[in-house]
């Protein structure tokens, strides 16, 4: 089976850093996503991981370890505009080669306050 | 241009009543889908085509039935709707797969379903 958990929610300041974990548990690992959705609106993709380490994006890292089952989202600088819900999802490879099955966990929401 | 978009955007019904929400993309995907988001906010799969050919279908009841007339559209069909149906419903879409590629999902502004 899958499974995937993250907090439910964290608040932050802004201007400070903010760790947000996620943790899983998958049978056919292929790919780790995070998506920001912010109320009302569709998620949109932030970043990818599928080997362990860190990725980079601006503002934005994303981390991943394999063999622990975890990742994390890391946000810096947080500005009012970061306050959203943050989804963890996990692509499993085995529903055949033809498609991705992204499993969503139930999401993160991230209060910034001034 | 819009990549993914749903038609329509806020969808008010009475139970019993069978209702269709469309989807298309513009991506040139080969894969896409439909997520149904709950009140507590999980976004969890229903169903996904790959080039017209149904890949995933989750335990989701029989009054839904997605139609993918070309890879390009993917609509979804309700009937005899419940009030348990109300949520919020996303298409999405993809590229095909490849080991390790990124794949990331493009996801419709959504169909905000009430069911009164």
């Amino acid at each position: 089976g899958q499974n995937i958990d993250q907090p439910t929610e964290m608040t932050a300041t802004e201007g400070a850093i903010v760790q947000i974990n996620c943790t899983y548990q998958t049978s056919g690992f292929n790919g780790l996503f995070w998506y920001q959705q912010h109320a009302g609106e569709a998620p949109t993709f932030l970043s990818y991981n599928v080997l362990d380490g860190l990725e980079e994006k601006g503002r934005f890292s994303s981390f991943l370890s394999r063999s622990k089952g975890y990742s994390y989202l890391l946000l810096k600088e947080l500005q009012m505009k970061d306050s959203a819900s943050y989804l963890c999802a996990v692509r499993d490879r085995n529903y055949g080669g033809a498609t991705n099955k992204l499993i969503f966990g139930t999401g993160t929401l991230l209060a910034v306050q001034p | 241009d819009t990549a993914v978009s749903q038609t329509p955007k806020y969808l008010v019904t009475q139970m019993g009543n069978d209702k269709s929400i469309k989807c298309e993309q513009n991506l040139g995907h080969d894969t896409m889908y439909w997520y149904k988001q709950d009140s507590k906010k999980f976004l969890k799969i229903m169903f996904s085509y790959n080039n017209k050919e149904l890949i995933i279908n989750e335990t989701v009841p029989n009054r839904f039935s997605p139609k993918s007339p070309d890879k390009a559209h993917l609509n979804l069909h309700i009937n005899s709707l419940e009030l348990g149906d109300s949520a919020v419903y996303f298409c999405a879409s993809t590229t095909g797969t490849a080991f390790r590629e990124n794949t990331e999902a493009f996801f419709g502004q959504g169909t905000r379903l009430t069911v009164v």
